[in-house]
């Protein structure tokens, strides 16, 4: 059953470094979103992506934030200058959207910032 | 602002009985409805979604109910097992490419 992969699992970066967290979304999805979820929190909702550009982004997703689908197949968050509390689990989705509107997650990268 | 409200933090049943969970909103009128699991460190799995002119839908142990007029959905799993104990999550979008918001997520505990 096709997945949506994500990676790192575990990235370890120093405040003020940048970070680029990958991920492969279902080849036949056209949407493709950025979750992050604080431990102990819920998971709260970062950007969507359709057609090569951003469709809606939250509050959190501020300057230092980027998205890009630099190829076919990947899709990847940038975060300019980490802070700390940019450290969550992070998460990709994707949804075919045009039948169905679930969203399939991966599994997460977990961030820490030093 | 929107608020979305899960019952309760933690949820314990015995295995074999019917475990119902119940998701609450205010401020908003989606358009569906989702039910994820989620396991510790793990991403959200996919269970059901459930449209605005939909009232119930069921997928093998599983069923849920959407009621727009209460604005509350009820998710529940029928003959519980343990391997069902983990955190379900609700989460509302409000159309087509719609982002997601979700609840803060009840966790079950399905003991023999």
């Amino acid at each position: 059953e096709p997945e949506v992969t994500q990676t790192p699992s575990h990235q370890v970066t120093q405040m003020g470094q940048e970070v680029i967290l990958r991920c492969v979304p279902i080849s036949n999805h056209l949407y493709f979103y950025w979750y992050r979820q604080i431990l102990g929190q819920k998971v709260e909702f970062l950007v969507s992506f359709y057609n090569n550009e951003i469709s809606e982004k939250s509050e959190i997703f501020d300057d230092q934030f980027s998205v890009e689908r630099p190829d076919g197949s990947n899709f990847t968050l940038k975060i300019r200058s980490t802070k700390l509390e940019d450290s969550a689990m992070y998460f990709c989705a994707s949804s075919d959207m045009r039948v169905n509107y679930e969203q399939y997650f991966g599994p997460g990268t977990r961030l820490t910032v030093t | 602002s929107q608020k979305i409200e899960q019952n309760s933090e933690a949820l314990n049943i015995q295995e074999g009985k019917t475990a119902t969970l119940t998701c609450n909103y205010t401020n908003y009128s989606p358009a569906y409805l989702q039910w994820y699991r989620q396991d510790p460190g793990r991403g959200p799995v996919f269970l059901l979604l459930i449209r605005e002119n939909e009232k119930e839908k069921r997928k093998e142990r599983l069923k849920v109910t959407f009621d727009t007029t209460l604005k509350q959905s009820l998710f529940h799993i029928t003959a519980s097992q343990p391997a069902d104990s983990a955190t379900y999550l609700c989460a509302l979008g409000d159309g087509t490419a719609s982002k997601l918001t979700f609840g803060t997520g009840t966790r079950l505990q399905v003991t023999l």
